[in-house]
């Protein structure tokens, strides 16, 4: 079935720090990757939609300068948490999807702790 | 928007027990329906989906009907096993194209034998 991999599983880093999440589709090409935020005992809330070769669009209330993603190819979306604060501390996971009418399939997530 | 509900848990059941895990949503159009789960430690599974009206959608004894009337897609399995205790998301997908899953809030299972 189809792999979606996500780099990597956990990161601890010191407040300040830019951090990189790679998630790559291993077995498919994902025209589409999604990103989420999920919060202890909370549901995934959608942070933002890329589609290969084009910016992404950002949801609601997600800076789009603190969280900068990149959709290069068909097989890779990253990622990046500009000088993270502990705020940012969260578990994240992105998600792809060859088109609309197939089903999403997830990374297994990055757990994020900014000290 | 578009939003899903489903019970709040945790719900915890013994061995061989019914479970009903209730998920209503809002949403214009006619989205696709999906319940996800996530065990400890792990990524999110698709478990199963239906993307119309009646539509029944069934894995690993599991089961959920798409009901339009009444808006719902409830998660169901007849004898729960300790193995199926985890976290279960119930979600929607709207049918434009590139459109992204919003979920639920999810729901814990805990089976003790």
């Amino acid at each position: 079935g189809a792999v979606v991999s996500q780099h990597p599983s956990r990161v601890i880093c010191k407040s300040g720090t830019s951090v990189k999440i790679e998630c790559r589709s291993l077995d498919f090409q994902a025209t589409t990757m999604f990103w989420y935020r999920q919060f202890p005992k909370q549901s995934l809330m959608l942070m933002a939609t890329s589609n290969e070769g084009s910016k992404a669009t950002y949801e609601q209330g997600v800076e789009k300068d603190k969280f900068l993603i990149n959709h290069a190819s068909l097989t890779l979306s990253t990622l990046t948490v500009t000088s993270a604060h502990p705020e940012d501390s969260s578990f994240y996971i992105c998600s792809a999807s060859t088109d609309s009418n197939q089903p999403q399939h997830f990374g297994d997530g990055t757990r994020l702790s900014i000290l | 928007g578009d939003s899903v509900t489903q019970m709040e848990g945790p719900v915890t059941l013994s061995e061989e027990a019914f479970l009903t895990i209730n998920c209503t949503y809002t949403a214009t159009g006619y989205p696709s329906l999906f319940w996800y789960v996530q065990y400890p430690g792990e990524g999110l599974q698709l478990l199963l989906k239906a993307t119309k009206a009646d539509d029944k959608g069934s894995n690993k004894g599991f089961e959920a009907t798409y009901r339009k009337e009444t808006t719902s897609f409830h998660l169901e399995k007849g004898s729960v096993q300790v193995s199926d205790s985890a976290v279960y998301f119930c979600a929607l997908r709207g049918n434009q194209a590139g459109t992204a899953l919003i979920f639920g809030k999810g729901t814990t299972l805990s089976v003790s034998s």
